[in-house]
C-alpha cells in the first residue's frame, strides 16, 4: 500500500536551534501534505496544508515564519520548526491524501517526536 | 464546542466483551467520516470509512446518523490487540481532517 516516510523519528535540540522534518512519498504522488501536531492527551491538530509548487496554506494561530514548510517536489515535503523553543516540543506527523481512493483515504507518516532542550 | 467531540474513555473490559464509542460532530455540511486508531506513541492508522448505510469489517461496525451528527463504532467480541486510542476523525471541503481527541480502550484479561 501507500507509504509515507517520515523522519527523523525523533530528536532533541536545544532552544533556539532548527530543526527539519522530512516527509517522502514512497510509491505515489503526493500533490498535497498536511502536517499535523499532537500535544499529549490531545487530539491531532492541522498546521498547515503543503502543496507543491505553491505556497503552504496555514491554519489559524500557526506562526508560518516559524514553521517552514517546502514542498518542491511530488514526493517530498519538509517542515522546518525555526528557533525552537521547549513549548514546540510535540508529535509532529505528516499526512498525503491517496488520489484515486473513493474512501479519501489518507496515509500518514510514523510521526516525529520533538523535544526542544 | 468542539467540532468533533468524543468520551475520553477509558474504557476498561474484558476479553470478549462488547463495547461501543460515539461521537458528535458539530459541522452538517461535513463530507467524510473515519474511524482511526491511534497506538501509544505512534501515528494514526485507518481502521474503517463510515457511510450512511452502515459498515461492517469483521468484529467492527460502523455507523453514521447525519440527521443527529453522530457516528458511532461498535467492537464486538473484543481482543487484547485491540486496546487502543479510537479517533472519530471528519472530513470537510478542501481535504481537511478534524480529529476527536480519541477514546482509550483497554481490554483486559
Amino acid at each position: 500500500g501507500a507509504v509515507v516516510s517520515q523522519h527523523p523519528s525523533r530528536v532533541i535540540c536545544k532552544s533556539g536551534t532548527s530543526v527539519k522534518i522530512e516527509c517522502r512519498s514512497l510509491d505515489f504522488q503526493a500533490t498535497t501534505m498536511f502536517w499535523y501536531r499532537q500535544f499529549p492527551k490531545q487530539s491531532l491538530m492541522l498546521m498547515a496544508t503543503s502543496n507543491e509548487g505553491s505556497k503552504a496554506t496555514y491554519e489559524q494561530g500557526v506562526e508560518k515564519d516559524k514553521f517552514l514548510i517546502n514542498h518542491a517536489s511530488l514526493t517530498l515535503s519538509t517542515l522546518t520548526v525555526t528557533s525552537a523553543h521547549p513549548e514546540d516540543s510535540s508529535f509532529y506527523i505528516c499526512s498525503a491524501r491517496i488520489v484515486g481512493q473513493t474512501n479519501y483515504g489518507y496515509t500518514f507518516g510514523s510521526g516525529t517526536r520533538l523535544t526542544v532542550v | 464546542r468542539k467540532e468533533v467531540e468524543q468520551d475520553p474513555g477509558p474504557f476498561n473490559v474484558p476479553e470478549g466483551a462488547t463495547v461501543a464509542f460515539n461521537c458528535t460532530y458539530s459541522n452538517s455540511a461535513s463530507q467524510s467520516f473515519f474511524w482511526y486508531r491511534q497506538d501509544c506513541r505512534k501515528e494514526p492508522k485507518l481502521l474503517m470509512s463510515v457511510y450512511s448505510s452502515g459498515n461492517e469489517d469483521g468484529r467492527f461496525t460502523a455507523q453514521l446518523n447525519r440527521a443527529s451528527q453522530y457516528i458511532s463504532l461498535l467492537i464486538r467480541d473484543s481482543k487484547l490487540s485491540d486496546s487502543a486510542t479510537y479517533l472519530c476523525v471528519v472530513g470537510g471541503g478542501g481535504n481537511k481532517l478534524t480529529f476527536g481527541t480519541g477514546t482509550q480502550l483497554k481490554v483486559e484479561l
